[in-house]
């Protein structure tokens, strides 16, 4: 599976929308882009997932670059109980394993 | 959502004890469950993938004999960790695939296991 590349850390403001970058370079065509976030001590929570297409849910917005070399995933209204590590990760579509990376620390301040 | 539990949620143990976790796929059935453990401050480490009905599969490093995994029934993986040490003190997580239709499947996770070794 590809590498992520994803900030250590970032800060954002409680009702603002939080921008979290991944750069996924070396993605292959058959590679989807997942989101997980997890909150201290539990067990990590699936957020959203896209091939090349930009895709949104409940939780989040999932934005892919047309070379699908980056992507950004979108929380519309951070809330307080949106801080979480939250990791980008690249996977085959037949893939089973998950391989987390560092991930992004995400802080929502009020 | 498809929920997937751990039991118990923490557990103390004294060196040299082995300690048992549960991980069970509480409103789906799950042919295939992965294990995780996760040290402070650091990102989950993928221990080994819990077949059902066959011999489990580890990632490099990861000590079989140590780290039993028996994946008996398509809803219940357990990881046993043998002759416990207090370097074997993490969170351990797992999580199982849920298969959808159309080839479609994703993996949700339990909520861990705090092991502490004394």
């Amino acid at each position: 599976d590809a590498k992520t590349t994803q900030p250590t850390s970032m800060d954002c403001a409680e009702g603002r929308a939080a921008n979290l970058p991944c750069n996924h370079s070396t993605i292959s065509g058959n590679e989807y882009v997942y989101w997980y976030r997890q909150i201290h001590s539990q067990g990590p929570q699936y957020i959203i997932h896209g091939l090349k297409n930009n895709e949104t849910n409940e939780m989040a917005s999932l934005i892919i670059t047309e070379d699908r070399k980056s992507s950004t995933l979108i929380l519309p209204h951070a809330t307080l109980r949106d801080t979480a590590v939250y990791y980008c990760i690249v996977r085959e579509a037949a893939g089973n394993k998950l391989t987390f990376g560092g991930g992004t620390r995400v802080l929502v301040k009020p | 959502g498809a929920v997937v539990s751990q039991h118990p949620s923490r557990v103390i143990c004294k060196s040299g004890t082995s300690v048992k976790i549960e991980c069970r796929s509480l409103d789906f059935q799950a042919t295939t469950m992965f294990w995780y453990r996760q040290f402070p401050k650091q990102s989950l480490m993928l221990m080994a993938t819990s077949n059902e009905g066959s011999k489990a599969t580890y990632e490099q490093g990861v000590e079989k004999d140590k780290f039993l995994i028996n994946h008996a029934s398509l809803t219940l993986s357990t990881l046993t960790v043998t002759s416990a040490h207090p370097e074997d003190s993490s969170f351990y997580i797992c999580s199982a695939i849920y298969r959808g239709g159309h080839n479609w499947y994703e993996q949700y996770f339990g909520p861990g296991t705090r092991l502490t070794v004394t």
